[in-house]
C-alpha cells in the first residue's frame, strides 16, 4: 500500500460523457502527478501539480483538465469522452519539489471504460 | 524517443538473483536512473534510483557503470511475487517516460 488513494476503482461510461477521477496523495506529499496507461500507448505522463499550482504538462489532451485543492487532493476531469480514452488512470505523489531526485508513489488506479 | 533500452523479457529461478540490464547511452550528467515495477495492472511501485554511485535498499541494488551509460537492477533473492514488468527510466524534466520495460518471470 503506497498511501495514495484513488476513487473510483472502476468507471464505465458512454462516449461524449464527462467524468471526474479523484486522488488523495500520501500524507505530507505536496506533488501530485496523473498518468494514463492504455494498451497501445503504455504509461504516459499527463500533468503535475505542486501545492495547488500546475507544475508540468505532458501529453494531456485539451479535453482533459486537472486541479489540486487546498487539502492537496486532486481531480482529473475528462470530457467529451471517446472510445480511445478507455485506459487505466494512475495518480502518484511525491514528497519533494526537486524534480531529479524525487521518487513517486503510485495509487491503485482507476479503470475507465468508455462504451 | 526512448532514452533507455531493456530486454523485452527475462526468466529467473526462484531464490536466485535476478539481474535486469538497462542501457541509457545518451544520459545527461544530471539525470537520475530510476527503476519501477508493475505487477499486473497495479500502480507502478518505486524500487530504487541513483545518479552515479551504486545504491542498495531493502528491495534491490542498483549498479551504475562508471560512464553511466548502463545500469543493472539486482533482486538478490527473487521470489514468485517479484514477477512483474520492470521499468528503467531516465528522468526527463518533470515527467518520467516509461518505456515497454522488461517482463521478469520468476519460476519455481
Amino acid at each position: 500500500d503506497s498511501g495514495v488513494t484513488q476513487t473510483p476503482k472502476h468507471l464505465i461510461t458512454a462516449t461524449g460523457q464527462r467524468v471526474t477521477l479523484r486522488c488523495s496523495p500520501r500524507s505530507g506529499d505536496l506533488s501530485v502527478y496523473w498518468y494514463q496507461q492504455s494498451l497501445d500507448q503504455g504509461l504516459q505522463f499527463l500533468i503535475q501539480y505542486y501545492n495547488g499550482e500546475e507544475r508540468a504538462k505532458g501529453n494531456i489532451l485539451e479535453r482533459f483538465s486537472a486541479q489540486q485543492f487546498p487539502d492537496l487532493h486532486s481531480e482529473l476531469n475528462l470530457s467529451s469522452l471517446e472510445l480511445g480514452d478507455s485506459a487505466l488512470y494512475f495518480c502518484a505523489s511525491s514528497p519533494r519539489l526537486e524534480e531529479w531526485n524525487n521518487e513517486q508513489f503510485f495509487g491503485p488506479g482507476t479503470r475507465l471504460t468508455v462504451l | 524517443d526512448a532514452k533507455t533500452t531493456q530486454p523485452t523479457s527475462m526468466d529467473c529461478a526462484e531464490g536466485r538473483a535476478a539481474n535486469l540490464p538497462c542501457n541509457h547511452s545518451t544520459i545527461s550528467g544530471n539525470e537520475y536512473v530510476y527503476w519501477y515495477r508493475q505487477i499486473h495492472s497495479q500502480g507502478p511501485q518505486y524500487i530504487i534510483h541513483g545518479l552515479k554511485n551504486n545504491e542498495t535498499n531493502e528491495m534491490a541494488s542498483l549498479i551504475i557503470t562508471e560512464d553511466r551509460k548502463s545500469s543493472t537492477l539486482i533482486l538478490p533473492h527473487a521470489t514468485l511475487r517479484d514477477t512483474a514488468v520492470y521499468y528503467c527510466i531516465v528522468r526527463v524534466n518533470n515527467d518520467m517516460r516509461f518505456g515497454a520495460g522488461t517482463r521478469l518471470t520468476v519460476k519455481p
